[in-house]
């Protein structure tokens, strides 16, 4: 079992639809977690940023952190054509080298 | 201003060559990183250096060498390249402490 999982998909979706995207984890030290966006031909940009359980909003978008669980999503409202992309979870412990741990990326396609 | 920047975008070459990637960053980070992205989409670290040292060094080949003129370059050279070195190498800096990355758009390295 991989540290951090990700559903590849493709997840294809209306114009306007909610996204939401996950990862589960299974190293219970990872305290920082991280949504990126990686457009097609471009290095990944970063999203969200989290520390630790609870939600974060960032104009459309909200990051979810449930450490319990070690489940963390990204929900994107009144998805867009332009929000089409792979968008990779990563996390890392405190403490730590601070070298983030990948999922390997949900590709979002999102349609007119 | 590209705050990532890598050269070349695209490299092509043969088995058994010698190629290098070149990496600059204009964010005044004090770490830089090499990591490299399978057709799979999983990224995965190769090396980390702070100012100028090299601090990580995961499983890689002693083929690739990476060097660091000064904190703004990180260089990667790779020895006689094998079929499997076909990837997306992407160079990223931070400032250490910070849990967020800046990516470059990735050197595409297809071996024949």
């Amino acid at each position: 079992q991989k540290e951090v999982e990700q559903d590849p998909g493709p997840l294809s979706v209306p114009e306007g639809a909610i996204v939401s995207l996950n990862c589960t984890y299974s190293n219970s030290a990872f305290q920082y977690f991280m949504w990126y966006r990686q457009y097609s031909r471009k290095g990944p940009e970063l999203l969200m940023y989290t520390y630790s359980s609870g939600n974060k909003e960032d104009g459309r978008f909200t990051a979810q952190v449930d450490k319990s669980s070690k489940y963390i999503s990204l929900f994107i409202r009144d998805s867009q054509p332009s929000d089409s992309a792979t968008y990779l979870c990563a996390m890392t412990a405190s403490g730590g080298s601070y070298i983030p741990t990948f999922g390997r990326g949900t590709s979002l396609i999102v349609h007119p | 201003d590209t705050a990532v920047s890598q050269t070349p975008k695209y490299l092509v070459t043969q088995m058994g060559n010698d190629k290098s990637i070149k990496c600059e960053q204009n964010l005044g980070h004090d770490t830089m990183y090499w990591y490299k992205q399978d057709s799979k989409k999983f990224l995965k670290i190769m090396f980390s250096y702070n100012n100028k040292e090299l601090i990580i060094n995961e499983t890689v080949p002693n083929r690739f060498s990476p060097k660091s003129p000064d904190k703004a370059h990180l260089n990667l050279h790779i020895n006689s390249l094998e079929l499997g070195d076909s990837a997306v190498y992407f160079c990223a800096s931070s400032q250490r402490g910070s849990e967020s990355q800046h990516f470059g758009d990735g050197t595409r390295l297809s071996i024949l």
